[in-house]
């Protein structure tokens, strides 16, 4: 079963220090891999994708890195803001087939950053 | 350039109706998805249309249903809603089928 399992399920940090979010996947077959913030009422808006062979990819103070063999994937958050409370959200594209293509999931990490 | 439009943002309707949301994507993107957003559930695929034909489908009951224009707008409609149809409903658009998917706002549907 396609799956797309996010830890932890939330997280409170002070202002200034750094978080790591973890998402592990089983998705067969894999495309790329999303990270995705999303703030309270609002779409989510992408912060990195990547694809099979990339390891490490950065958005200014957010850095993914893909462990394909592992099939895990992290969202590093350095010297975090206020407004880096929202949830943040690891997406799995499916590969393209007959079928189509779909996007897998999974529930969020849950960020408040507190002064 | 504009963002994904989604019409409208708010919408409450009474069980047993039928709603129908709106969708405009990112001009010159041809793909489009659809999904449902509730606290349990988390976001979950509805379906995608690309060049007005649907590609893949969730595990969704048929009251679910959608379609795509020649202008790439889409339209999404639930039949007979049930209470647990209440969610944030989200589009989103793409320029071409799996590439970097832009949400838009969301259309907040309440079933009392």
């Amino acid at each position: 079963k396609n799956q797309v399992e996010q830890s932890p399920q939330s997280l409170i940090i002070l202002e200034g220090k750094n978080c790591t979010l973890q998402c592990n996947y089983t998705v067969s077959p894999f495309s790329n891999l999303r990270w995705y913030k999303q703030d309270t009422g609002r779409g989510p808006v992408s912060l990195t994708i990547m694809t099979f062979s990339e390891n490490t990819k950065s958005n200014g103070r957010y850095t993914a890195t893909l462990d394909a063999d592992t099939k895990q994937s992290s969202l590093h958050i350095t010297a975090s803001q206020l407004s880096d409370s929202a949830s943040y959200i690891c997406v799995v594209s499916l590969g393209v087939s007959q079928a189509g293509t779909a996007l897998i999931f999974g529930k969020g990490t849950t960020l408040s950053v507190s002064s | 350039k504009a963002g994904v439009t989604q019409t409208p943002r708010y919408l409450i309707k009474t069980r047993g109706q039928q709603v129908t949301l709106s969708c405009s994507p990112i001009s010159g993107h041809r793909s489009v998805s659809w999904y449902q957003q509730t606290p349990g559930q988390g976001l979950q695929f509805l379906f995608e249309y690309f060049s007005e034909t649907q590609r893949n489908k969730g595990n969704f009951p048929g009251r679910f249903s959608g379609r795509q224009f020649s202008n790439s707008r889409s339209e999404m409609n639930v039949s007979t809603l049930e209470l647990g149809d209440s969610a944030l409903y989200l589009c989103a658009s793409s320029s071409t089928r799996n590439t970097e998917a832009f949400f838009g706002q969301g259309t907040r549907l309440t079933v009392v």
